[in-house]
């Protein structure tokens, strides 16, 4: 069974950016999508993108297109999503899950914007 | 693009069975797996259903899931309703190489 851990909280400042990690054990993780989520305070959730590590080739929902970029280092079991020009509605959990047929969702890490 | 609606809320007491329902507005129900999650409050998501009827292990057998095509809508049951299955429940499916959520439904268990 795969274990997804992801990286902790963060607090930034509106117009920076955000990296927020998620490392995979148990499986295999290369072969199988990963993908990214957030839930914004109260509400629910929205899919953000997602990425093939052993592809490499990563697709975003049309909301986040250009802004968001999602990654993968395949050595080291991890994907990595970065969001950029952040404003204080991109506050929110986000969480990264890996869709091995049964979906196994990371513990979700807390992105606050605030100046 | 499609969407996937569902109760905002539904209520039953311990011991009762209750169904969710998650409908698609375009395209059909069968044409891409849906998956069912639950989240407790305060927690991470976890998937009780797969591949449309499919409980992972660990997922009680009180957990079961369905497609409709006449209804273009799948439904989640939980049977023997307990305390610990309050909780909000999302579906999701696919559009193509895209992922499609539900509202999500909130479970109170009263």
């Amino acid at each position: 069974q795969v274990q997804l851990v992801q990286s902790g909280a963060e607090v930034k400042k509106p117009g920076s950016s955000v990296k927020v990690s998620c490392k995979a054990s148990g499986g295999t993780f290369s072969t199988y999508p990963v993908s990214w989520m957030r839930q914004a305070p109260g509400q629910g959730l929205e899919w953000m993108g997602r990425i093939i590590p052993i592809l490499g080739m990563a697709n975003y929902a049309q909301r986040f297109q250009g802004r968001v970029t999602i990654t993968a280092d395949k050595s080291t079991n991890t994907a990595y999503m970065e969001l950029n020009s952040l404003t204080s509605e991109d506050t929110a959990l986000y969480y990264c899950a890996v869709d091995t047929s049964i979906p196994y969702w990371g513990q979700g890490t807390l992105v606050t914007v605030s100046s | 693009n499609f969407m996937l609606t569902q109760p905002h809320s539904v209520s039953e007491s311990p011991g009762k069975t209750v169904t969710i329902s998650c409908t698609r507005n375009s395209g059909s129900i069968a044409s891409s797996y849906v998956q069912w999650s639950q989240q407790r409050p305060g927690s991470s998501p976890t998937t009780v259903i797969y591949e449309d009827d499919q409980r992972p292990s660990g997922v009680p057998d009180r957990f079961s899931g369905s497609i409709d095509t006449s209804s273009n809508s799948a439904s989640l049951t939980i049977s023997g309703l307990k305390t610990e299955d309050e909780a909000d429940y999302y579906c999701q499916s696919y559009d193509y190489n895209k992922q499609v959520f539900g509202g999500g439904t909130k479970l109170t268990v009263l």
